[in-house]
């Protein structure tokens, strides 16, 4: 069974810059999420879509951050204009009846 | 507001002693733990739970203990193996099923050949 994918790896780019990550889960898994985890901390979680509804988006910063999960399958997140604390790894994870959350590898983003 | 801590950043233990990992909570409502495992350039992967109404568990190597009264639980792996280096975070959520998890900052596990 494939794991969660995320890409890119890895993405530098300048502060007020705009960036995009993308995660695709498990197949069939209906729960999707999006943490991000500052050097030295635990995951934050940022979103958490059910399918392509959005269950919860509390600690999201609206005024940055987007995300979408078209079809219920995989999702973009979306960062503009990025500031310098924004710099982290992105993780996706994904889940079904199990509850138990499956971590992609992550995007390290670095704002400079 | 660290409603889940992990006080030691890291800890070294020699190969083939025990291991235990510390993890305490003050959010009363938490009702579910789980411990992941991550190595570097890796995602979380999850390793062990365990809920409130229970106070051990355990799977292989690996036991978690949870004492409610004083809002803390430990992960014990025993015996310690090289390949158990990593980052270990505790982490917890409210109701079973809500799925949304609070995690702990983390602390790293070396083993000592």
């Amino acid at each position: 069974e494939a794991g969660v994918a995320q890409s890119p790896r890895y993405k530098i780019i300048e502060k007020r810059q705009s960036v995009a990550f993308w995660c695709n889960p498990i197949s069939g898994h209906a729960t999707l999420y999006w943490y991000q985890q500052i050097l030295g901390q635990g995951p934050k979680l940022l979103i958490q879509f059910q399918n392509n509804g959005v269950v919860d988006d509390s600690q999201l910063p609206k005024d940055r951050f987007s995300a979408e999960r078209l079809k219920g399958v995989d999702s973009t997140l979306k960062i503009q204009p990025a500031k310098l604390e924004d710099s982290a790894v992105y993780l996706c994870a994904s889940s079904s009846r199990d509850n138990i959350q499956y971590f992609g590898a992550g995007t390290r983003l670095s704002v400079l | 507001d660290q409603q889940v801590k992990q006080n030691s950043p890291s800890l070294s233990v020699q190969e083939g002693r025990i291991s235990i990992l510390n993890c305490d909570y003050t959010n009363s409502m938490f009702d579910y733990f789980l411990w992941y495992k991550k190595y570097p350039a890796e995602g979380p992967t999850f390793l062990i739970s365990i809920s409130s109404i229970k106070d051990k568990n355990e799977d292989g190597r690996f036991t978690v203990f949870l004492n409610k009264s004083a809002k803390h639980l430990s992960l014990h792996i025993v015996p310690s193996q090289p390949g158990d280096s990593a980052v270990y975070f505790c982490a917890a959520s409210v109701n079973f099923g809500n799925e949304k998890l609070t995690f702990g900052t983390g602390t790293r596990l070396t083993i000592i050949p």
